[in-house]
């Protein structure tokens, strides 16, 4: 059964440096998308990307973030300079289609700034 | 202002007691709601949509069910490897494809 990858597992890096997330979403979706989820809180959406570019994005997205599909298959989280409150759960996320259809989740990378 | 309410946040059962989870919401055109199982460490894993008031979906032990302001996750004859947090996140018409998730609610099934 086809399913969202993600890498690393997980990443750790000091404060102020950059990060990169990569995932690869099921091959004949779509979107994509970005979520994080700060330990013990609620899953929180970041972003979502269709065609290429940017459809969507929370106000937690600011100019820190940045994404990118660089290829046919990887779709990439970037964080320009990592801060401590950065540290979470990053799941990407894809689905086929645009609107109600349920988004396919990646097992996650667990994120620790220090 | 939350749009997704979960409660209980947590629920202890025996095994074969059956119980309900409920997903209050509060969304202006509820474009779906979407029921995902959560185990620790893992990402969300995809369990039911409801688009619509009186909709019902079933698999196995699990039975989802919408109304106008909330929907049921109803647990029957629970085993324990159906210990897990279970999220609800719905969509709305006016807020394009982002999901707006619950806190979730811890579910333990003692054997």
């Amino acid at each position: 059964e086809p399913e969202v990858t993600q890498t690393p597992s997980h990443q750790v890096t000091q404060m102020g440096q950059e990060v990169i997330l990569r995932c690869v979403p099921i091959s004949n979706h779509l979107y994509f998308y970005w979520y994080r989820q700060i330990l013990g809180q609620k899953v929180e959406f970041l972003v979502s990307f269709y065609n290429n570019e940017i459809s969507e994005k929370s106000e937690i997205f600011d100019d820190q973030f940045s994404v990118e599909r660089p290829d046919g298959s990887n779709f990439t989280l970037k964080i320009r300079s990592t801060k401590l409150e950065d540290s979470a759960m990053y799941f990407c996320a894809s689905s086929h289609n645009r609107g109600a259809y349920e988004q396919y989740f990646g097992p996650g990378t667990r994120l620790t700034v220090t | 202002e939350d749009q997704v309410t979960q409660s209980p946040e947590a629920l202890r059962l025996q095994e074969g007691e059956s119980s309900s989870l409920n997903c209050s919401y509060t969304v202006s055109g509820l474009r779906g709601l979407f029921w995902y199982r959560q185990d620790p460490g893992k990402g969300p894993e995809f369990l039911f949509t409801l688009y619509s008031a009186g909709e019902e979906k079933e698999k196995e032990r699990l039975k989802a069910t919408l109304t106008k302001k909330e929907s049921f996750l109803h647990i029957t004859a629970p085993k324990p490897e159906d210990s897990a947090t279970y999220l609800c996140a719905v969509q709305a018409a006016d807020t394009g494809n982002q999901f707006y998730f619950g806190t979730g609610t811890s579910l333990t099934v003692i054997p």
